[in-house]
């Protein structure tokens, strides 16, 4: 089975505070997305990446930046954490071209800035 | 600009009814469309994946189909019981690897 796995499954940082969510995925896939969830929004898209070291903005990368320094591994980072950022966060992966390959999500971050 | 949404936003059935979930999208090119499932505070679940030249896809007591020209996918389940109770999504690919993914109908069945 596919496994995502997510560093915490609930964070309460301050504002102004640099914040990591770690994401690692063990079934050798090439893409790694990050969203993330809000009420009466659904699901938006920060970030992907398709490669090691290759990332693309999605709907909404404002406040956010990443990293994919290896392959397993895609990790979001809130430079300066703001309240408007509290929200549900999930990280997912999808093998190959994306087209034929479902995604798989991890158990998302709830994170709470204060 | 690609928009999903899926109606009814909320629906309760009596446990062992047939049900059919709803997702339309207003741009037909689409390479997928996947449909997951999502229990409280927890990440999703992939339930169907149905590739743009397919018409439908079967796994169990689920049965989704799509129909592209009319920008229309259905989520049915047979024999519904407590455990089905979620939020279902369905997420269609528009771009290369963008997805969109409507706000969900959260199902409660009934024992």
């Amino acid at each position: 089975d596919v496994k995502v796995t997510q560093s915490s499954r609930y964070l309460v940082k301050r504002t102004g505070e640099k914040v990591f969510l770690e994401c690692v995925q063990d079934m050798d896939h090439e893409n790694m997305f990050w969203y993330r969830q809000d009420p009466g929004l659904g699901l938006r898209l920060i970030y992907f990446s398709y490669d090691v070291k290759m990332k693309e903005k999605g709907d909404i990368p404002e406040g956010y930046s990443v990293s994919r320094e290896k392959k397993e591994r895609f990790s979001l980072i809130l430079e300066s954490a703001s309240t408007n950022q509290t929200s549900m966060y999930l990280c997912a992966s999808s093998a190959g071209l994306a087209a034929y390959n479902e995604q798989f999500f991890g158990p998302g971050t709830r994170l709470t800035v204060l | 600009k690609q928009e999903v949404t899926q109606i009814p936003a909320a629906l309760s059935v009596p446990e062992g009814e047939n049900l059919v979930l709803n997702c339309s999208f207003t741009d037909s090119a689409i390479y997928n469309l996947q449909w997951f499932r999502q229990d409280p505070g927890k990440g999703l679940t992939s339930l169907l994946l149905i590739q743009s030249s397919q018409r439908e896809q079967t796994s169990g007591r689920l049965n989704a189909s799509l129909d592209k020209s009319s920008g229309r996918s259905t989520l049915y389940i047979a024999a519904s019981q407590p455990g089905d109770s979620a939020t279902y999504l369905c997420a269609v690919l528009s771009g290369t690897y963008k997805y969109i993914f409507g706000t969900g109908t959260r199902l409660k069945v009934l024992a």
